[in-house]
């Protein structure tokens, strides 16, 4: 069955770059079926969409960070990854990888299968 | 930016449904899902494409959308049914993911 596992380091300075791998087990991560993305969640705070990646390396980003973010997907080694740069305090979250089944173009399309999430604290 | 508004707590007697709501001006075009998480745990999706449920989650566990307003509701809601709700969808364009604010759902 498959799992997803996030790793990258914990703490993080302002200003600096922000960077998470997810690791896919269990099943292909290049099937044409599913997307993959990343969501986020402040301390007590609500889910966040970051972006999401598709098979063919389409990206789409949440507007307010798309300057900042950049999605990859590293299919022989069965990762995809998430870089956040310039970081502040505000970025301080659990990050959850995610498999994002989309019905079709257009549609968010479900997070059906999620990594326990990594705490993320940017600090100075 | 698009927005999907949940109230922020519903609150329910074990055994009574629960319904919570989620509204969007996409959402006449867009489906609707719905993701369950509870303390210090990841999300589990519940309902996904407005009515339809993945395996393994009770079927007591209902989903539907009507115009801009989609809801989820819990048939007998259980004590264990206790968590954070969340609504996803897509905006207008379909580019962008957006999540509810989430409702807290309280059965006692």
């Amino acid at each position: 069955q498959l799992q997803l596992q996030e790793s990258g380091p914990g703490l993080v300075k302002p200003s600096e770059t922000l960077s998470l791998t997810c690791t896919v087990s269990g099943g292909s991560i290049s099937s044409s079926s599913y997307f993959w993305g990343w969501v986020r969640q402040p301390p007590g705070k609500g889910l966040e969409w970051i972006g999401t990646i598709d098979f063919d390396g389409r990206t789409y980003y949440k507007p307010s960070l798309r300057s900042r973010v950049t999605i990859s997907v590293y299919t022989s080694e069965k990762q995809f990854s998430l870089r956040l740069t310039s970081v502040t305090a505000a970025d301080t979250a659990v990050y959850y990888c995610a498999r994002n089944v989309v019905p079709t173009y257009g549609e968010a399309g479900a997070f059906d299968i999620w990594g326990k999430g990594t705490l993320v604290t940017v600090y100075s | 930016s698009y927005e999907l508004t949940q109230p922020p707590s519903v609150s329910v007697s074990p055994g009574q449904a629960a319904r919570i709501t989620c509204s969007g001006d996409a959402l006449p075009r867009k489906y609707a899902y719905w993701y369950q998480q509870k303390s210090g745990q990841a999300p589990v999706l519940v309902i996904y494409e407005d009515d339809r449920r993945p395996s393994g989650i009770p079927e007591r566990f209902s989903g539907s959308s009507s115009g801009t307003l989609a809801t989820l509701t819990i048939s007998g809601a259980q004590v264990e049914d206790e968590a954070d709700y969340y609504c996803s969808s897509a905006d207008s364009s379909g580019n962008d993911r957006v999540f509810g604010g989430g409702t807290k759902l309280t059965v006692l």
